[in-house]
């Protein structure tokens, strides 16, 4: 079975521009949840998503926004791109929502120029 | 407010030995504790994890120690070996979502 795949791996925008990210979730899989990897922060939890509809939101504001398809591919959109956002983007997949373990993609190393 | 916290940002220790991975934690609600060990380019790999109402786990080499008391769970890894080299986040489950600390780089040298 195939793991989480995510696309593309790396992505280098400048200032102002817009973002978007994609997350291909194991086969029946149906939750998803992202996450912003930035060093010295750890992983910081950015939304889930659960049959297309968000279920959490962590706290970034309202730039960063998110959605499922009905086949649970995910793609989570960065507008207006500031500096600081540049980080590793990580998409994790799990059966349902509750489940104690998450499986993570490779992440999208985004680089803010 | 960070409510997982790994204090210890790197370990150095010698294969064959025992490596220890602390981590502490605020709240105490959180029902479910993980450790995920990451690769470089790599995402996360799911390790071990610990209900709330266990005070151990033990997986092989790896066992995780939970001290609801102190809000403190470490990961014990032994014996270590250079393959163990990457970085650890314990993670806690909070509210359907995971809490995750900032990362310990372990390095386990010959």
């Amino acid at each position: 079975k195939a793991g989480v795949t995510q696309t593309p791996r790396y992505l280098i925008k400048t200032r102002g521009q817009q973002v978007t990210l994609s997350c291909s979730p194991i086969s029946g899989h149906r939750s998803v949840s992202w996450y912003q990897q930035t060093p010295g922060q750890g992983l910081q939890f950015l939304f889930e998503y659960f049959s297309e509809t968000q279920r959490n939101k962590g706290n970034f504001p309202g730039r960063f926004s998110g959605r499922q398809f009905s086949n649970s591919r995910s793609e989570m959109n960065v507008s207006t791109l500031e500096l600081g956002d540049s980080a590793l983007y990580l998409c994790a997949s799990s059966l349902t929502p509750n489940q104690e373990t998450q499986y993570f993609g490779p992440g999208t190393r985004l680089l803010v120029l | 407010d960070q409510q997982v916290k790994q204090n210890s940002p790197s370990l150095s220790v010698q294969e064959g030995r025992i490596s220890i991975l602390n981590c502490d934690y605020t709240n105490s609600m959180f029902d479910y504790f993980l450790w995920y060990k990451k690769y470089p380019a790599e995402g996360p790999t799911f390790l071990i994890s610990i209900s709330s109402i266990k005070d151990k786990n033990e997986d092989g080499r790896f066992t995780v120690f939970l001290n609801k008391s102190a809000k403190h769970l470490s990961l014990h890894i032994v014996p270590s070996q250079p393959g163990d080299s990457a970085v650890y986040f314990c993670a806690a489950r909070s509210t359907d979502k995971l809490i995750f600390g900032t990362g310990t780089r372990l390095q386990v040298f010959p």
